[in-house]
């Protein structure tokens, strides 16, 4: 079965300490994304990769890193810069398009909270 | 700047039609997307409006008005299961990956 998988579910942190997140994909799209989640809130991208070894930052990549390796694992870092980490964060892919339509396809989300 | 706005909640019964709204304000157009949310899982895609005119696709439907920024989702025939966030999202002119996301709809069904 072709889709995105993201690792934990569920993840606990103590403050300063970054953890990396994980996103997998074989669904063989080129781009991925990263995004962030709060409660009341529309999703926040963090990053995007349209290729291996090149990625983008998106409107909140302050505290955040990424890597784009594979073209299937696009894995995020929150760091201890970052000042709120406690979200549910969300790594989504689409195919490669000139065209408009893009629809992007999400993984399960991991949930961070940082005590 | 980009605005995409979206009643926060809304309740419905359980049987009825409900519309959900979006109004949007971009920098260009290129389409709408719709998507739905249930409460801590991830967004799954609905439906895909480029072109002014409604989108049917079982008991869900999407209008776009391009020229009044403006989209709806209707819901007919609800049930318990429809119990979730509706996501609208507009991809901007020249942009080819990136989507601006409204903050979502909470639908709340009642029995």
């Amino acid at each position: 079965d072709g889709g995105i998988t993201q690792s934990p579910k569920y993840l606990f942190r103590k403050e300063g300490q970054n953890v990396t997140l994980s996103c997998e994909q074989n669904l063989n799209h080129d781009a991925m994304y990263w995004y962030r989640q709060d409660p009341g809130q529309g999703l926040r991208l963090i990053y995007y990769s349209q290729i291996v070894n090149d990625f983008q930052k998106g409107d909140i990549a302050e505290g955040y890193s990424v890597s784009r390796e594979k073209k299937e694992s696009f894995p995020l870092t929150v760091t201890s810069a970052q000042k709120n980490p406690t979200a549910f964060y969300l790594c989504a892919s689409s195919p490669w398009t000139s065209a408009s339509y893009n629809e992007q396809f999400f993984g399960p989300g991991t949930r961070l909270t940082v005590l | 700047g980009q605005n995409i706005d979206q009643p926060t909640e809304m309740t419905a019964t359980e049987g009825a039609i409900v519309q959900i709204n979006c109004t949007y304000q971009t920098s260009g157009f290129n389409g709408l997307f719709w998507y739905q949310q249930h409460a801590g899982e991830a967004p799954t895609f609905l439906s895909y409006n480029v072109l002014d005119g409604l989108e049917e696709k079982g008991r869900f439907s999407s209008f776009l008005s391009r020229s009044k920024g403006y989209s709806y989702l209707l819901l007919k025939e609800l049930q318990m299961k429809d119990s979730a966030s509706y996501l609208c999202a507009v991809t901007p002119k020249g942009s080819n990956y990136q989507l601006i996301w409204g903050a979502g709809t909470k639908l709340i069904i009642k029995p």
